[in-house]
């Protein structure tokens, strides 16, 4: 366990639904990353934050998604009609300010779209 | 565009012996790089980190080089253990300007008994 925490752990959804997951990172953490990973495949960068402030987001991020930071702890990430394309493991991380090479990851939330 | 290729089969090995995962680069030149272990269902989880102008680096039972000119990185596991079988990834970073990481799609490897 290495303290982040992602919720759902699994979502089952219909297509055409919107969903929304939610990353708790390492309380001192400033950094917020989100990634999407599919089978056999290696994390694809989504977007990051630097406290509230979102810095980065992939070009490949359709307007169908959108992250949130909002106080700078919690994030959120939300998929507006989903697609089945849309199915694959959404990875969370954390870097501290002190160490921001080492990114912390939570287990992910696995979602699946019907 | 940004290309990292990793042993897309898995590799299997005997216990005791040294697992060589390769992690091959090209079109950029990482400021350094860094190597993940993944169980399956589970986020990565931090391993290594080797700088451009370091050649090796060693943790425990872990050994990373990083050879700038062949654009590759080497993972190697000395006394391997079942307990090691998991996929690896190798992460590149790409530029100073960020902090995102590109992943290699990984190597799984299998050790057996």
């Amino acid at each position: 366990d290495t303290g982040v925490s992602q919720d759902p752990r699994h979502k089952i959804t219909k297509r055409g639904q919107n969903v929304t997951f939610r990353c708790d990172p390492i309380s001192e953490h400033n950094r917020l990353y989100w990634y999407r990973q599919t089978l056999g495949q290696g994390p694809e960068f989504l977007t990051y934050f630097q406290n509230e402030a979102q810095l980065e987001k992939s070009r490949l991020l359709s307007n169908r998604f959108s992250a949130e930071r909002p106080k700078g702890s919690f994030s959120t990430l939300e998929i507006q009609r989903t697609e089945q394309g849309d199915s694959a493991m959404y990875l969370c991380a954390s870097t501290s300010p002190k160490v921001r090479n080492e990114q912390f990851f939570g287990p992910g939330t696995r979602l699946t779209v019907l | 565009s940004q290309k990292i290729e990793q042993n897309s089969e898995a590799l299997n090995i005997q216990e005791g012996k040294t697992a060589t995962l390769t992690c091959n680069y090209t079109n950029y030149s990482p400021a350094y790089l860094q190597w993940y272990r993944q169980d399956p269902g589970r986020g990565p989880v931090f391993l290594l980190l080797i700088r451009e102008n370091e050649k090796e680096k060693r943790k425990e039972r872990l050994k990373v080089t990083f050879d700038t000119t062949l654009k590759q990185s080497l993972f190697h596991i000395t006394a391997s253990q079942p307990a090691d079988s998991a996929t690896y990834l190798c992460a590149p970073f790409p530029s100073y300007n960020t902090d995102k990481l590109i992943f290699g799609t990984g190597t799984r490897l299998q050790v057996f008994p």
